[in-house]
């Protein structure tokens, strides 16, 4: 089973501050996924994706597939981005292949 | 709006009771799963079903029950075999198993009283 580790496990930073959320994998993967949790519970998919980079609007996903490690950035950074952001990984073919991280829990202060 | 509809989002339970969530999709995908969600834990599996009318355990799958008796529709029933029920729990889809985007309901919280 992948093992996934994210970095850091809470972060609290201010308005417009650029953010960088890590996370580690130890086992090969197809696929990566970065999911964000709102407070309220519920989980939106962000950027899938198997290398190089991803971006959509303040949002920027990497991934380099040698070191096993995706980065998540957030530019000009707003409180309204406080959220859980999680981590996942793909490293089989059926459901059972999907492996998440514990989260980083981010909050923007005004 | 295609989406993940999942109900009820707040459930209380008497030690001994089953019960039962739903979780209602639009998107037409094949894959639907449930999730488990602890404080300081990552989601773990519960089941997964690629097809309609099939079904497989997940990683901790004892205590749990569902069905896949059309292809918009997978509830859970949480038994009273499951050991420590409280928790938060999450629907997912996807086109095909772990093959594009995934989609997540709103969750539903199960509190044992």
């Amino acid at each position: 089973k992948n093992e996934v580790e994210q970095s850091p496990q809470n972060l609290t930073a201010q308005e417009g501050e650029f953010i960088t959320i890590n996370c580690s994998y130890s086992v090969g993967i197809s696929a990566l996924h970065w999911l964000q949790q709102h407070p309220g519970g519920g989980i939106v998919s962000l950027f899938m994706l198997s290398s190089g980079k991803k971006k959509h609007g303040r949002l920027i996903a990497t991934i380099n597939i040698q070191e096993k490690h995706s980065s998540l950035h957030i530019t000009a950074s707003h409180p309204r981005d406080s959220a859980v952001y999680i981590c996942a990984v793909v490293s089989g073919g059926g459901a059972d292949g999907l492996t998440f991280g514990k989260g980083t829990h981010l909050i923007i202060q005004p | 709006d295609g989406g993940i509809t999942q109900s009820p989002k707040y459930l209380f339970r008497k030690e001994g009771q089953n019960v039962t969530l739903s979780c209602e999709q639009n998107l037409n995908h094949d894959a639907m799963y449930w999730y488990r969600q602890d404080p300081g834990q990552g989601l773990r599996l519960i089941y997964y079903s690629q097809i309609v009318n099939d079904f497989q355990k997940g990683d901790i799958a004892e205590g749990y029950s569902v069905s896949r008796e059309k292809k918009e529709s997978f509830p859970l029933t949480v038994t009273s075999a499951q050991k420590n029920p409280t928790a938060f729990y999450l629907c997912a889809s996807s086109i095909t198993p772990n093959t594009g985007e995934l989609f997540f309901g709103e969750g539903s919280r199960l509190t044992v009283l």
